[in-house]
């Protein structure tokens, strides 16, 4: 069965401060990827999705950027945190739709919460 | 710009005592309507796909159901285990497969 890793669960950071969360998919290949932040009292905002290795799209401008670097791993960055980034940062993957076929939920991992200082 | 909007915002019931969770949506062709379950502290856990209106899905006290405008998430004798956020997402037909609109959701107690 697939499971998806997302580490870490919770992060403080200062404001300035660089950024690296991490997230991993077992049990599948050529998945589709995404990171999304959920703020309260608000739905779940697309921030990027990758289709393959090396392949990031950005959905909003902002401080944060993507890395796919092998098949099953997604990386979210940044080089200067704000305090606006603060918030509560899901990672998710869906199987590739081929032919057509590829109307599947999304999976989503079980999140970390970055609280910026 | 696709729109779901999930009713009521919170919803406090009795162990057992049946309800129903509301996501009115709005798009431009809908390709198919998902609904999650949350826990606080915890990402979305996939519960149901519905494709088209009169489509129904059960798992154990739940039932979700579609139509052309909305889509209702029936809880038959809820337990307390069943307190959650309930989220309703949907995927329209135009753009990408990535391009899933969620609502704000429904959190839901079942007092013992």
């Amino acid at each position: 069965s697939q499971t998806i890793h997302q580490w870490p669960a919770t992060l403080v950071q200062p404001v300035g401060s660089p950024l690296s969360l991490e997230c991993t998919v077992e049990g599948t290949s050529n998945p589709n990827l995404y990171w999304y932040r959920q703020a309260a009292g608000r739905g779940l905002q697309l921030l990027f999705y990758s289709v393959g290795i090396g392949q990031i799209s950005s959905e909003v401008p902002q401080n944060l950027s993507a890395s796919r670097p092998q098949d099953r791993q997604f990386i979210l960055s940044s080089k200067k945190l704000l305090l606006s980034d603060s918030g509560f940062y899901l990672c998710a993957w869906s199987v590739s739709p081929r032919g057509g076929v590829g109307n599947q939920p999304q999976h989503f991992g079980d999140g970390t919460r970055l609280s910026i200082l | 710009e696709d729109q779901v909007t999930q009713s009521p915002e919170a919803l406090r019931l009795q162990e057992g005592e049946s309800s129903s969770l509301n996501c009115s949506y709005t798009v431009s062709g809908l390709r198919g309507l998902f609904w999650y379950r949350q826990d606080p502290g915890k990402g979305p856990e996939f519960l149901f796909t519905l494709y088209s209106a009169g489509e129904e899905k059960e798992k154990e006290r739940l039932k979700a159901t579609l139509t052309k405008k909305e889509s209702f998430l029936h809880i038959t004798a809820p337990k307390p285990e069943d307190s959650a956020t309930y989220l309703c997402a949907v995927r329209p037909l135009s753009g990408g497969y990535q391009k899933v609109t969620f609502g704000i959701g429904t959190k839901l107690q079942v007092i013992p």
